[in-house]
């Protein structure tokens, strides 16, 4: 399979400042990066669907401004959360598709804690 | 009613056990199921990707989809203690598109 990666795979941050997370596809070029995030014992919740070159289609109740998303390139998107509070604290975790693949692959996740 | 149910568990068994894991969904739209396994705080892991109705197997995995009853499983032989994880089930209407997920089941292969 295909594989992805995210970097850090764990953060801390006092509230209020900006952290951005990777999201790299090694072997493949991804047309669509898809964002979620899991809390524990919970399934994923999708939060953001972005495709190389345009901008990202937010899932309702997820705030644009809060969570932005970059799909500059095949390889890349990053997601930076601006002004993190300790609600924010989470699993953050990216998913690849591309031509090639129907599937989703996923990366390995960022834990993500605000003081 | 959500779109994909899934027991979530927890299931416990003991080390060579057939485990049976089901989901099933409401929308007929839905053409590609898949199974991810999920260790704890790690992203999930494709395990089995299936098109349409049918059945697929890979090594010690077989998924069935069954369109007609909306009804998808996932087997596992000779369960081993590593296969201990949380089971999602996913599906998509079509390629690259977003995927709906079930609630993810909990799995305890006991020793």
């Amino acid at each position: 399979g295909a594989v992805v990666s995210q970097h850090p795979s764990w953060v801390i941050c006092k509230s209020g400042t900006s952290v951005k997370i990777e999201c790299r596809s090694l072997d493949f070029q991804a047309t669509t990066m898809f964002w979620y995030r899991q809390f524990p014992k919970q399934s994923l919740m999708l939060m953001a669907t972005s495709n190389e070159g345009s901008k990202a289609t937010y899932e309702q109740g997820v705030e644009k401004d809060k969570f932005l998303i970059n799909h500059a390139s095949l390889t890349l998107s990053t997601l930076t959360v601006t002004s993190a509070h300790p609600e924010d604290s989470s699993f953050y975790i990216c998913s690849a598709s591309g031509r090639s693949y129907n599937e989703q692959f996923f990366g390995p996740g960022t834990r993500l804690t605000v003081l | 009613q959500k779109e994909v149910e899934q027991d979530p568990g927890p299931l416990s068994v003991p080390e060579g056990a057939i485990v049976s894991l089901n989901c099933t969904y409401s929308n007929s739209a839905f053409q590609y199921f898949m199974w991810y396994r999920q260790y704890s705080r790690k992203g999930p892991e494709l395990l089995m990707y299936t098109y349409s109705s049918g059945n697929k197997e890979d090594g010690r995995f077989t998924a069935q989809v069954d369109k007609s009853s909306k009804y998808i499983s996932l087997f596992i032989r000779d369960s081993q203690p590593s296969d201990s994880a949380t089971y999602l089930c996913a599906m998509s209407g079509g390629r690259g598109r977003q995927l709906t997920f079930g609630s993810g089941t909990q799995l305890t292969v006991l020793p």
